[in-house]
């Protein structure tokens, strides 16, 4: 069974541009997270869907984010504009059940120059 | 505001002695922790959890023991061995199904 994939898996910008990232869970899994990891600091939650519906996106610093779930599959989060602070770690994560154990995909290195 | 905190941001121990990581956490509503241990250029991957009902969960080499008194919880690796090499990251949950994480320890279990 394949794991949850990420792409890309790095990923330079300048600031002010615009960059996607996309996530794809683990087969039959309904629920996915995206979290991030700024400069070594804690993971954060950022939102969290059940299939293509946002569950809660309380941790969404701001509406330079968006999340998307199209059709409860994959799901994309851009950015745009990026911004210098935009930089970390972004994993994506999925689960069965929304009290089940996640599973991580590797993440995506955001670096905004 | 961080509700779950790792003060150690670094440990290194001994091949064969056991290693004690250390997670405190600020909510009182959180009533299930987690260990997550994660290795370079991969994401995070569960290692063991307990419930707030108990207070001590054992799996293998892992035991991680919850004071709820206290809002402590550590995770007890004997014994260590070089795989064990890692950030190992505590995180908590509440009645939403997100995880609040601390910042993580870096673990060296040396030769």
């Amino acid at each position: 069974e394949a794991g949850v994939t990420q792409f890309p898996s790095h990923s330079v910008i300048e600031k002010g541009q615009t960059v996607t990232l996309r996530c794809d869970p683990i087969s039959g899994h309904d629920n996915l997270y995206w979290y991030r990891r700024v400069m070594g600091k804690e993971i954060k939650f950022l939102l969290h869907f059940v299939k293509e519906s946002k569950q809660d996106e309380s941790g969404m610093p701001n509406n330079r984010f968006l999340a998307e779930r199209t059709g409860g599959t994959y799901s994309t989060l851009k950015v745009q504009p990026a911004e210098l602070e935009d930089s970390g770690v972004y994993f994506c994560a999925s689960s069965r059940g929304a009290n089940e154990k996640l599973f991580f995909g590797s993440g995506t290195q955001l670096s905004v120059l | 505001d961080q509700q779950v905190k790792q003060n150690s941001p670094s440990l290194s121990v001994q091949e064969g002695r056991i290693s004690i990581l250390n997670c405190d956490y600020t909510n009182s509503m959180f009533d299930y922790f987690l260990w997550y241990k994660k290795y370079p250029a991969e994401g995070p991957t569960f290692l063991i959890s307990i419930s707030s009902i108990k207070d001590k969960n054992e799996d293998g080499r892992f035991t991680v023991f919850l004071n709820k008194s206290a809002k402590h919880l550590s995770l007890h690796i004997v014994p260590s061995q070089p795989g064990d090499s890692a950030v190992y990251f505590c995180a908590s949950t509440g009645t939403a199904s997100k995880l609040t994480f601390g910042t993580g320890t870096r673990l060296q279990v040396t030769l």
